[in-house]
């Protein structure tokens, strides 16, 4: 099983909304990836988590607020978003070490209105 | 740091024909490489990965590619284009910053099939 899942698959949120996506995965994984991909573009990491610690912070606004309850889980906490935050959140899990590599979840198609 | 760069943004082939998406890497180290494809609205699917065994990889749905170190690429290929194969292809190589593992990916290249 190399499935990744995401919710909600859709969410539209005004700029004063606090909101949260989440990701699961059931494979083992230690490590899990936020991404934000915007229209015909590729996916831009956010946010790294390794054995459950934030590794890498890609520089993004704290109106985004990542957290990883365990192994298993990962969040991402929306917070008086703009306009320009809208775009398809993608989660990412992989293996540490020689056996990287990511799989996807469908993502979240998120609007902020 | 690591980085990819995909060759043509855009690439149009007819249904049958064979299917070329190229990739260059650049990486200080012995590079593990990636193909991922993703349909629209939807999450990337990994189609096939290099991570230093056979210089040619075989992926999901007749896809492969080969690893070339002397010219520095790792191009797709897949014999014979069929109309599911119409999507967006990404090109990745992993970099690991502060002792973390992520991809780098490059621009990706429109895949059309024409019937």
């Amino acid at each position: 099983d190399t499935e990744v899942t995401q919710t909600p698959k859709h969410l539209v949120m005004g700029m004063t909304n606090k909101k949260s996506l989440k990701c699961e995965q059931h494979m083992g994984h230690r490590a899990m990836y936020w991404y934000k991909q915007k229209a015909k573009k590729p996916p831009e990491l956010m946010f790294v988590y390794s054995y459950e610690k934030l590794s890498i912070n890609e520089s993004v606004p704290s109106r985004f607020s990542p957290e990883c309850p365990n192994s298993s889980l990962l969040n991402l906490h929306l917070h008086a978003l703009q306009p320009e935050d809208s775009a398809l959140y993608l989660c990412a899990s992989s293996q540490e070490g020689s056996r990287f590599e990511q799989y996807f979840g469908p993502g979240t198609r998120l609007t902020v209105t | 740091a690591q980085s990819v760069t995909q060759l043509g943004s855009h690439v149009s082939v007819s249904e049958g024909a064979l299917v070329l998406l190229r990739c260059n890497y650049s990486s200080s180290v012995p590079p593990y490489l990636f193909w991922y494809v993703q349909y629209p609205n939807q999450g990337l699917q990994l189609l096939l990965k290099y991570t230093s065994a056979a210089t040619l990889v075989k992926g999901i749905n007749d896809f492969e590619a080969e690893f070339k170190k002397s010219e520095t690429s790792f191009h797709l290929t897949k014999p014979s284009a069929h109309m599911s194969d119409a999507a967006e292809y990404f090109c990745a190589v992993r970099d690991i910053i502060q002792g973390a593992q992520k991809l780098v990916f490059g621009q990706g290249t429109r895949l059309t099939i024409n019937p």
